[in-house]
């Protein structure tokens, strides 16, 4: 079975730094793409970031360009989103997305990870 | 980049209803369109990609419909359990979502 689990959420400060994990289970990790994926309280979603199966490209929403870094360890089937100089506006849940191989919408995602950004 | 446009945003209907929800593109996605149902609290569940092509284990109530610029998510008989918000989403140039539209009950 597929399983995505988000972790790493919490409280953060204004300019303040979080990683958030995304272990990933019962696929060949290392074979498929994966994306991050936001949704603030009671909004839309948002799509952040996505990394290559060899994790060797990456793009990024404009919204987080330069501030948000994603990478994979594809030994540990996990996968990071490093998220420096927080802003309020990037309060949300977090989901991890997995990428279809012969198609490119997400097939399947994680449950999500909250972050709040607040003093 | 590409926006997308649902509508309606907001839409009341009673089980057995059938609903129609519109996705529209600011340029051509050809088919590269997917649709997801959402429910509070919950991860997006994949319902449609391709535009038309059934996620294996979505009831087949669930169709989707469209090419080019414009598409449609049709429910043919609203259940208990189809009341979620619901979102297109374009991947013919990286990943852009629809506002969503909420499903709820009349």
């Amino acid at each position: 079975e597929v399983q995505l689990v988000e972790s790493g959420g919490g409280l953060v400060q204004p300019g303040g730094s979080l990683r958030l994990s995304c272990a990933a289970s019962g696929f060949t990790f290392s074979s498929y793409e994966i994306n991050w994926v936001r949704q603030a309280p009671g909004k839309g979603l948002e799509w952040v970031s996505y990394v290559s199966g060899g994790g060797e490209t990456t793009y990024y929403a404009d919204s987080v360009k330069g501030r948000f870094t994603t990478s994979r360890d594809n030994a540990k089937n996990s996968l990071f989103l490093q998220m420096n100089s927080l802003r309020a506006e990037d309060t949300a849940a977090y989901y991890c997305a997995r990428v279809n191989r012969g198609d490119q919408h997400f097939d399947y995602w994680g449950q999500g990870t909250l972050v709040t950004v607040s003093s | 980049d590409i926006q997308m446009t649902q509508s309606p945003s907001t839409l009341s209907a009673s089980v057995g209803d059938r609903v129609t929800i519109t996705c529209r593109a600011s340029q051509s996605l050809s088919s590269r369109l997917a649709w997801y149902q959402q429910k509070p609290g919950k991860a997006p569940k994949l319902l449609i990609y391709k535009a038309s092509s059934l996620e294996s284990g979505v009831p087949s109530r669930f169709s989707g419909s469209g090419s080019g610029t414009e598409f449609t998510l049709t429910v043919s008989s609203l259940q208990p359990d189809d009341f979620a918000t619901y979102y297109c989403q374009q991947y013919n140039t990286f990943w852009t979502f629809g506002q969503g539209t909420k499903v709820e009950i009349k």
